[in-house]
């Protein structure tokens, strides 16, 4: 079946350090991947889509400078949050949805990022 | 609008009994509806879904049941097994354009052995 494989899956820093997720779609093509966040206990909230070759769409309250998103190939997507600080720590999970837009999306495992 | 309630947050169920999870939604517009299955520490992981074109699908000890008209689905498990305690979100989307997924809130599944 479809796998999404999210790197690292786990990640401590200092605060006022930049952190790098990467997500990949290791047997298809990702036209569109997701990025959410998830809080202990509740639900994921969509933070972005990230369309392969153009500028991803934050959702409402998302600020973009704060996460940035690129989706430079079909199979690859990367969520870098700069300058992090300790309300950033969070689960944060992609998806990815094929190019054919005819299966449903596939979830990564998640990275848990702690900030101290 | 685009809300989906989901509700118990949270339910405990003896081994082999049934469970039960039931979410509504606003948006008429949505045409696809999930359910997905999540351990701690990991990804959701898609369990069933469900097209408004038909009112239940069942795949093994899982079936969804679908009301159009009340706006509102559930996920029934059958038999349920401790495996099987988790967190379980339902979904909405849009077959089309974008897919975004609006999720329910989340229920914390028990299965006492």
């Amino acid at each position: 079946g479809a796998v999404v494989s999210q790197h690292p899956s786990w990640v401590i820093c200092k605060s006022g350090t930049s952190v790098k997720i990467e997500c990949r779609s290791l047997d298809f093509q990702a036209t569109t991947m997701f990025w959410y966040r998830q809080f202990p206990k509740q639900s994921l909230m969509l933070m972005a889509t990230s369309n392969e070759g153009s500028k991803a769409t934050y959702e409402q309250g998302v600020e973009k400078d704060k996460f940035l998103i690129n989706h430079a190939s079909l199979t690859l997507s990367t969520l870098t949050v700069t300058s992090a600080h300790p309300e950033d720590s969070s689960f944060y999970i992609c998806s990815a949805r094929d190019r054919t837009g005819n299966q449903p999306q596939h979830f990564g495992d998640g990275t848990r990022l702690s900030i101290l | 609008q685009q809300q989906v309630k989901q509700s118990p947050q949270s339910l405990i169920v003896q081994k082999g009994g049934i469970s039960i999870i039931n979410c509504a939604y606003e948006n008429t517009a949505f045409d696809y509806f999930p359910w997905y299955q999540q351990f701690p520490g990991k990804g959701p992981a898609l369990l069933i879904a469900i097209r408004p074109d038909v009112s239940e699908k069942k795949e093994g000890r899982f079936t969804i049941s679908f009301n159009k008209s009340a706006k509102q689905f559930s996920l029934h498990i059958m038999d349920s097994q401790p495996g099987d305690s988790a967190t379980y979100f339902c979904a909405a989307s849009r077959i089309g354009g974008a897919q975004k997924l609006v999720f329910g809130q989340g229920t914390r599944l028990t299965i006492n052995p």
